[in-house]
């Protein structure tokens, strides 16, 4: 069974970079697992952020990227925001028909 | 503007049945896939279904064990999430998603827009 990892919790203080990440626990992930990330505070729907590994949603500041670093998903916040304090997860597409979310990060920004 | 309303949450008892519903507007409904991704409280997002924009295919998360079954009406541009023998760990907030592409048969590998979610509770 497919299992992906993300850090459990992350912190960064305002202003600040944070590169969060997304990997399984057996293999790595590419390209090919188009990659996306959500955001969600508490009581809200999810909103998309990135899809595709590395495109914006639209609306979506370009302070939110995504990438592949070595062999995982990765989401960079650079000039860290109070209103980005939010749980963030990835979504792999890790086969037809099957989609795998991470089990979330929760950002604090202080 | 493209919007999904959710319908049909509930406290039901084990073993009950619920169905939910997904009503859309905004877009060209039978031409994108569909999705239900749920969340139990305190924990994260689960993907739990799909089915494409024609409705001939589904995809089913394992854990379901096939007590949910996910349809759709194009002419009333609503998807739905039939969920039986419902347990304690049913326990969510449901919510409807969409697929960015146009295509009657095809899946996408994300979601663009989310309903507003669902709350089933399943307790005796």
């Amino acid at each position: 069974q497919t299992v992906e990892t993300q850090e459990p919790s992350f912190s960064v203080s305002p202003g600040g970079t944070v590169t969060l990440t997304c990997g399984l626990t057996s293999g790595s992930v590419s390209a090919a697992f188009s990659p996306s990330w959500y955001q969600q505070t508490p009581g809200q729907a999810p909103r998309t952020l990135i899809y595709n590994t590395n495109t914006r949603s639209s609306g979506v500041p370009d302070r939110f990227s995504g990438s592949i670093l070595g062999h995982k998903a990765a989401l960079t916040i650079t000039g860290a925001q109070a209103g980005d304090e939010s749980d963030y997860y990835c979504l792999l597409c890790v086969d037809t028909g099957i989609w795998v979310f991470g089990g979330g990060t929760k950002l604090t920004v202080l | 503007e493209v919007q999904l309303l959710q319908s049909g949450g509930t406290l039901v008892p084990p073993g009950g049945s619920l169905r939910l519903s997904c009503a859309t507007s905004g877009f060209a409904f039978a031409n994108y896939a569909m999705y239900w991704v749920r969340q139990a409280p305190g924990e994260g997002l689960e993907w739990v279904s799909a089915i494409s924009g024609s409705g001939g295919r589904t995809f089913y998360a394992d854990s379901l064990e096939g007590r949910f079954t996910i349809s759709r009406d194009n002419s009333k541009n609503t998807v739905y999430l039939q969920m039986n023998s419902l347990r304690a760990d049913d326990t969510a907030v449901y919510y409807c998603a969409k697929d960015p592409r146009l295509a009657n048969w095809g899946f996408s590998s994300y979601f663009d827009s989310w309903g507003q979610g669902t709350l089933v509770t399943v307790s005796s």
